[in-house]
This record gives structure tokens, sequence and C-alpha cells, in this order.
């Protein structure tokens, strides 16, 4: 069975300074791995996706996650926040060319002026 | 429009009530799920749709619940006989191919179950 660890349910980060999202994943194989944001009142946004190959990933916005096979981590980082990065952050893990993804529980991000 | 639009926003349901939540996939988007998201908590998938055929219903709670996609766009998620248990966020996204490889949310419906 899949799942996705997210350990840090809030974090709070000043504007300007980096960020670290942890995520952990259980899957067999190499999975599909995506981080989604969601502001409020807003549906998901893809950030960024792995599914095989460089295993660092750029995204939008900014974001950037690197897949650690060794580790079963996908960690999302951003070198420098912005207030607008404000949001809950999802990690999710998939089974290649499959419809079910497994979302983990989000870490809300606070930034402060 | 050019996102995933679901309706209503807000279904406020006595326990016991029926209520259908709509989705609207973006055009074209061969595939469709449905997704439950609890305060607090991350989406949990219910439901997927290749076009019309219902792939994969494991993560439907219960028989109360139950999806349809009878052309392959619009889809109806029913629950019947809601129970407080039910309130959540359904979440439907739409994706362009036939796997998971890039989902686009739609902003949900909130159920509130009383």
């Amino acid at each position: 069975a899949q799942s996705v660890t997210q350990p840090d349910i809030h974090i709070t980060v000043s504007e300007g300074a980096s960020l670290e999202l942890r995520c952990n994943y259980s899957y067999g194989a190499t999975p599909y791995l995506f981080w989604y944001v969601q502001s409020p009142g807003q549906g998901l946004q893809l950030l960024l996706k792995y599914f095989s190959g460089d295993t660092l990933v750029q995204g939008i916005k900014g974001f950037e996650a690197e897949f650690k096979r060794s580790q079963s981590s996908f960690n999302l980082r951003k070198p420098s926040v912005h207030w607008s990065d404000a949001a809950e952050y999802f990690c999710a893990v998939g089974a290649p060319d499959a419809g079910k993804s497994t979302f983990g529980d989000g870490t809300t991000l606070t930034v402060k002026p | 429009g050019a996102g995933v639009s679901q309706s209503p926003r807000y279904k406020v349901a006595k326990r016991g009530q029926d209520v259908a939540l709509r989705c609207d996939p973006i055009s074209g988007h061969v595939s469709l799920f449905w997704y439950q998201q609890a305060l607090g908590q991350g989406p949990e998938f219910l439901t997927y749709f290749q076009n019309e055929a219902q792939l994969d219903k494991s993560g439907l709670p219960s028989d109360r619940f139950f999806a349809e996609r009878p052309e392959g766009s619009v889809s109806t998620l029913k629950i019947q006989r809601t129970q407080q248990e039910d309130s959540a966020v359904y979440l439907c996204a739409s994706s362009l191919r036939t796997t998971n490889e890039k989902l686009f949310f739609g902003s949900g419906t909130q159920l509130s179950v009383l």
C-alpha cells in the first residue's frame, strides 16, 4: 500500500528566508511523486512532479524538489519565500500510469513579514 | 470555462437526505477523479473515471456513495442517506490523459450534514 507522511503540520518562515518542506513516502517501486499547493477557498494546484530521470525537479513559482530513493523522501524547497507563498502544501504519491494518488495531510506555511 | 467547475459550492443537508454533487471537467480531459477532504486532512481518493468507464471505485466509503459519468464529460457524485461523518469538502479533478500525471482540481463542494 502506498502512503505519505508530512512530518511538519505547520511551518513559519520569514519573508526572504529559505524553505524546506519534508515528505516521506512508502511505495514498493519507483512511484510518481507530486507537490500540490492549496490556497484558502481554492483548488489544489500542481507545483511539480517526479516520474523518472533527474532527481532534482524544478517546478512553478520558483519551487524545486529532490527525490532521494534511499531515504524515501521528496522534500520541497524554495531559496527565498514570498508572502504570497503562504498556503497549504500537499505531497502525494501515485502508482505510475494509474489513477489513484495518495496525499499526505499537508503542511501549512505561514510567512512572517 | 478554463478550469474544473464544481457545483454547488456549499451544500447543507439534513441527516438522511440524499445529495448530488456535480463536476464539469476541463473540456477534452479523459480522466476524472473524485476526492474527499476532511477538515485538517489531505484529500482521500474516492473514485476514478476514464471517459465514461469507472475504473476504480475502491475509495468509496460505503454503498451510499455512487458516482457516474455517463457521457464521458460531466460527473455526478451522489450520496444517499447522508450521515454526519460525510461532512467534508468533495474535490473533483480532471486529467488530460488516462493517468494521474497532472491533475487539475476544482474548488470543491463543501458538504455539511446536520
